[in-house]
């Protein structure tokens, strides 16, 4: 089945801004959603559709998705974004849900 | 508002079953599909299954494809989990999330854990 590879880590200053991909075969023709993890709590969805956001979700954080990478973005890092992000998509051919391992975003 | 919560974890032994269930409200239920999401203890998300949301339809993860079985009731805006044959690996929380448009999660529980 279609297989998504995230970097186990990122860390970035303060005020930086911090990027996140999901590398895939051919992930730009494919819809890719995000969801954030903080320590202990339930995922939430910051961007879908590559690069929409929900309500609420500030808009230092925004998505892209081209080529065989998809990327979350965010600017301005803030201690509060220190979290756990997922790339997911749906593979039509396994019909199956397929989460990426993962990114543990780390601030300094 | 949306609330997804979900009740009916525990420790169990191996090869024994367990019922989870996933009780909704805030939103139209008869019309969205659940999935159910699981994490292991320091691991990453691992998608278990979806049901339609008339229940015609379901998928599987490979990991749990014939032990475990998803269905819901419309008229108690509830969808269950039951998981046989449970193994050690089974351990985790789980999750269940509404899905929104291209099959994004857009609202989750607080999940239940499930020690195997």
């Amino acid at each position: 089945s279609y297989v998504v590879i995230q970097p186990p880590s990122v860390s970035v200053a303060p005020g930086k801004t911090a990027t996140i991909s999901c590398g895939g075969d051919d992930i730009g023709n494919r819809v890719v959603h995000w969801y954030q993890q903080r320590a202990g709590k339930a995922p939430v969805l910051v961007i879908y559709s590559g690069s929409e956001r929900p309500s609420g979700v500030p808009e230092r954080l925004s998505g892209s998705n081209s080529g065989n990478t998809a990327t979350l973005t965010i600017s301005r890092v803030e201690a509060g974004d220190e979290a756990d992000y997922y790339c997911q998509l749906w593979d039509t051919t396994s019909d199956h849900v397929v989460f990426g391992g993962g990114t543990k975003l780390t601030v300094l | 508002q949306v609330q997804l919560v979900e009740s009916g974890g525990g420790v169990v032994q191996p090869g024994k079953s367990l019922r989870l269930s996933c009780a909704a409200s805030g939103f139209a239920f008869s019309s969205d599909a659940i999935h159910w999401v699981r994490q292991a203890p320091g691991k990453g998300l691992e998608w278990v299954a979806v049901i339609s949301y008339d229940g015609t339809t379901t998928y599987y993860a490979d990991s749990v494809k014939g032990r475990f079985s998803i269905s819901r009731d419309n008229s108690k805006n509830n969808v269950a989990l039951q998981m046989n044959s449970l193994r050690p690996e089974d351990t985790a929380i789980y999750y269940c999330a509404r899905e929104g448009s291209y099959i994004r999660m857009d609202s989750w529980g607080l999940g239940t854990l499930v020690t195997v």
